[in-house]
């Protein structure tokens, strides 16, 4: 089993629509919960950041971590066609730099 | 360059020969990450270095693949012996400045990467 657990998708939704995607991981231990963003042939970027449990939104885009339940999300609000990517998201035990461990990513398509 | 940089952007060889990967990373990240990644796969971490050494390389697949970093900048990393189930795409990321430390300190910015085909 995978230490983090994320649906390949592919995800089609219509534009303007709200998007959830998530993760769940096996390890407690993780703190540091992030969510980057690939374009096709590209290398992925950081779109949100948070640490431990709750809530974080950033324009469009809003990052959950429930700790108790292992269970990350992000939420796309008012999706746009370029919003279409691969949505990864990755953890760490801590701080600082270290190995991040990510999830197989989730293809989403914004259709116009 | 203002990002990190990763050549060759393609590679095709045959099975049984040396491939060498390189990667700039953007100056003054101390930080500097080696992935690999297949379809469907996502991102599998293969080794991290911290300037020049490397705290952690729990995740190179076998001792056909080593990885160097010199003068805190410049990374290779090398597969020898390719074998099929090696082609991917062999992405590297570096992060960090001397004296960070809270907030976004985990973040990493990747190279477009390099795609091995092994014949």
């Amino acid at each position: 089993q995978k230490e983090v657990e994320q649906d390949p998708g592919p995800l089609s939704v219509p534009e303007g629509a709200i998007v959830s995607l998530n993760c769940t991981y096996s390890n407690s231990a993780f703190q540091y919960f992030m969510w980057y963003r690939q374009y096709s042939r590209k290398g992925p970027e950081l779109l949100m950041y948070t640490y431990s449990s709750g809530n974080k939104e950033d324009g469009r885009f809003t990052a959950q971590v429930d700790k108790s339940s292992k269970y990350i999300s992000l939420f796309i609000r008012d999706s746009q066609p370029s919003d279409s990517a691969t949505y990864l998201c990755a953890m760490t035990l801590s701080g600082g730099y270290q190995k991040v461990t990510f999830g197989t990513g989730t293809k989403l398509q914004v259709i116009p | 360059g203002a990002g990190v940089s990763q050549s060759p952007s393609n590679k095709v060889t045959e099975k049984g020969k040396d491939v060498e990967l390189r990667c700039d990373p953007i100056s003054g990240h101390t930080a500097l990450y080696w992935y690999r990644q297949s379809l469907g796969q996502g991102l599998e971490f293969l080794i991290y270095f911290q300037g020049n050494s490397a705290p952690d390389k729990s995740g190179l697949p076998s001792d056909r693949f080593s990885a160097e970093r010199t003068g805190g900048s410049v990374s290779t990393l090398t597969i020898q012996r390719t074998q099929q189930e090696d082609s991917a795409v062999y992405l590297c990321a570096s992060g960090g400045k001397p004296g960070r430390t809270s907030g976004r300190a985990t973040e990493q910015f990747f190279g477009p990467g390099t795609r091995l085909t092994v014949l």
